[in-house]
């Protein structure tokens, strides 16, 4: 079945400096690739999305590329501040088009 | 226009007693899915409802867990007998249409604990 590979945390970084947390997955068809952000004790944001290959989404400096030929959408940021401190899902749309599978998240922690 | 809504935010319960968790989704949406987070891992779909519909219920233990979303009033998840294994976070979201053509909003969700 579908899945989500993504690198496991915690990601520490300090103030202003590069974030990349690598995502990879597994599905038969073509779909919707999200990443989410959970703040401590809240639910789930929607951080950005790309619907098909070669699709960029941004949203807040956070940037993915869809890429099919790697099967990959990598969230990067150039510079990251403390309130960037959260969990980070990367998830994709069932082929089904029902649910949303999640990969296990990446905990990041910026220092000032 | 107030997001989608979930009770208890915390619920504590003893081994052997039934939890239900609420989810009111947001205005003018009839698609409700529920997810399950057990600590330090991801998400794991449970169940996708429409009104008075179970559509997908794939990841639902097919023991003990039931949901319903019925006409009136907002999404149900109940657990009965509930075991330690069953303590994690849950969490509802909602969309307009169809899971994959509009965005999923999530609740704050309801963490339950099982003595």
């Amino acid at each position: 079945g579908d899945s989500v590979t993504q690198m496991e945390g915690p990601v520490t970084l300090s103030e202003e400096a590069f974030l990349t947390i690598n995502c990879t997955y597994t599905a038969t068809g073509y779909p919707s690739l999200f990443w989410y952000v959970q703040y401590p004790g809240e639910g789930l944001q929607l951080l950005l999305k790309a619907t098909k290959a070669d699709d960029k989404g941004s949203n807040k400096g956070f940037e993915a590329t869809y890429r099919k030929e790697t099967t990959s959408f990598h969230l990067e940021k150039g510079s990251v501040q403390v309130s960037d401190s959260a969990v980070y899902f990367c998830a994709l749309e069932d082929t089904g088009g029902f649910k949303t599978i999640f990969g296990a998240g990446t905990r990041l922690f910026v220092k000032a | 226009n107030a997001g989608v809504m979930q009770n208890p935010r915390h619920l504590v319960r003893r081994r052997g007693q039934e939890a239900r968790l609420r989810c009111s989704p947001m205005k003018g949406h009839s698609h409700v899915y529920w997810y399950r987070q057990l600590p330090e891992e991801g998400l794991k779909f449970m169940v996708y409802l429409q009104k008075e519909n179970i559509i997908d219920e794939s990841g639902m233990p097919k023991e003990r867990f039931s949901a319903e979303f019925p006409k009136e009033g907002p999404s149900i998840l109940r657990i009965q007998q509930v075991v330690r294994g069953d303590s994690a976070a849950y969490f509802c979201a909602s969309s307009l249409s169809r899971g994959g053509l509009d965005e999923q909003f999530f609740g704050p969700g309801t963490r339950l604990t099982v003595l």
